[in-house]
């Protein structure tokens, strides 16, 4: 039983380039998250699911996007990767009633 | 949204009791109040969780009055290994508010 896995674990980008980070969840959890977390900050909600294909914005969901095509996975992309978007991404799943189960985070640097 | 405030930061010494407050003055009537520690590095943790009264586990204990604008996490005799950020986090664990939102957390040093 791996819970939360994200991946890739650590990845450079240049500005303007794409990329995807995956959230793949064992637990069969209904509802999964995406944060990003900064030097010395909190966690900020970017999107997150409530279901199979079903996706809505959080706090700070500008410059990403998302889909849950299969309910164990919840993808996050980024377009066109700014420095702003220099951060550590965390993915989180719960079940309909329960807390939040957190992947061991996501480092993006982007130059 | 339900916000939580929570002090930014907190020093004690091993051995010694601490409690940790949270203000949501806009808690929903069906909201619980959840709290996560994280460690650098690693993704949060779930600690425990209350909708009102005094619930304790093996961890900690939580605190919440009956207006249940507060709530106080109390974690007894803590170690330098309980070094960490808090969260205080409140909304819905079933159905309903499903956009949880955290605030900056409490880092907490533990000073031998």
């Amino acid at each position: 039983n791996a819970g939360v896995t994200q991946t890739p674990k650590f990845r450079v980008l240049k500005t303007g380039q794409s990329m995807t980070l995956l959230c793949a969840q064992d637990m069969n959890h209904e509802y999964m998250y995406w944060y990003r977390q900064d030097p010395g900050m909190g966690l900020r909600l970017i999107h997150y699911s409530v279901g199979e294909g079903t996706t809505a914005k959080g706090e700070v969901p500008d410059g990403y996007n998302v889909s849950r095509l299969k309910k164990q996975n919840f993808l996050l992309g980024l377009e066109s990767a700014a420095p702003s978007q220099t951060s550590v991404y965390f993915c989180a799943s719960r079940p309909f009633s329960g807390e939040l189960f957190f992947g061991e985070g996501s480092r993006l640097t982007v130059l | 949204l339900a916000k939580t405030t929570q002090p930014i930061s907190m020093d004690s010494y091993e051995g010694q009791e601490v409690n940790i407050t949270c203000s949501h003055n806009n808690i929903a009537t069906n909201d619980y109040i959840t709290w996560y520690q994280q460690f650098p590095s690693q993704g949060p943790r779930f600690i425990i969780q209350g909708y009102k009264t005094k619930v304790t586990n093996e961890v900690a204990s939580l605190f919440i009055p009956a207006d249940r604008k507060s709530s106080t996490l109390s974690l007894p005799r803590v170690s330098l290994s309980d070094t960490a950020v808090y969260y205080c986090l409140s909304g819905d664990s079933g159905a309903g508010s499903y956009q949880l939102t955290f605030g900056k957390g409490t880092k907490l040093s533990v000073i031998p």
